[in-house]
């Protein structure tokens, strides 16, 4: 059964900080992996989406890589800002049923 | 576009009460998800359609729910008898293609007493 685990649960940095979040998931026949952002009382945004066959994906200060055969990937954020404080979670579409399997997330705190 | 639009956005009712949780996926958008979130177990994929035709329902916890898409712009998720272990944040979302991000609504939250 595939499981998605990302770390850390909580992040807290100062505004300006580069960072980055890691996901990690235990079957590597997944279809794509996602990483959505989160606001309190809303639903997910779509940030990037790494087919299996890619190894990373940019947009703007997001840069998403993956290492599917270690069952990795992380979110890297240049220069982080106030506004980029939300939830953060990472999912994988299993290879077999295209259903998406979410992580916990991790609550990023970026202080101004 | 609208995006994913969902209602009703909140929703109190009592325990054995019937509820109905209505989802219009942006146009155009051949797969439709629902999901529910909890603190306990996070974010669950329920059931799934694609082409208004439910493909997986393996997620969808007792016969007490059931969802439908008679079209390809609404579909309803019903709980009937709801119980307070019912009580979440149902998310619709859409896409498509498998391959695609999936475009999430902004959710119900519902509160079973």
């Amino acid at each position: 059964k595939q499981e998605v685990t990302q770390i850390p649960a909580a992040l807290s940095v100062p505004e300006g900080e580069n960072l980055v979040l890691n996901c990690s998931f235990t079957d590597s026949a997944i279809y794509n992996l996602q990483w959505f952002r989160q606001d309190p009382g809303k639903g997910l945004t779509s940030l990037l989406l790494i087919q299996s066959s890619q190894r990373e994906q940019t947009s703007g200060r997001l840069n998403a890589s993956l290492d599917k055969s270690s069952g990795r990937s992380t979110l890297y954020i240049a220069a982080s800002q106030p506004g980029d404080s939300a939830t953060y979670l990472c999912a994988v579409t299993e290879d077999s049923s295209y259903k998406l399997i979410f992580g916990s997330g991790t609550r990023l705190l970026v202080r101004p | 576009d609208a995006g994913v639009i969902q209602s009703p956005r909140h929703e109190v009712t009592e325990m054995g009460q019937e509820v109905t949780l209505r989802c219009k996926p942006i146009s155009g958008h051949d797969y439709l998800f629902w999901y529910r979130q909890t603190m306990m177990r996070g974010l669950e994929l329920l059931i799934y359609f694609n082409n208004n035709v439910p493909i997986d329902d393996s997620g969808m916890p007792e016969d007490r729910f059931s969802a439908k898409m008679p079209n390809a712009s609404f579909s309803t998720l019903k709980i009937q008898p709801s119980e307070p272990r019912d009580s979440a944040v149902y998310f619709c979302a859409s896409s498509d293609r498998v391959n695609q991000p999936q475009h999430f609504g902004d959710g119900t939250r519902l509160s079973i007493l």
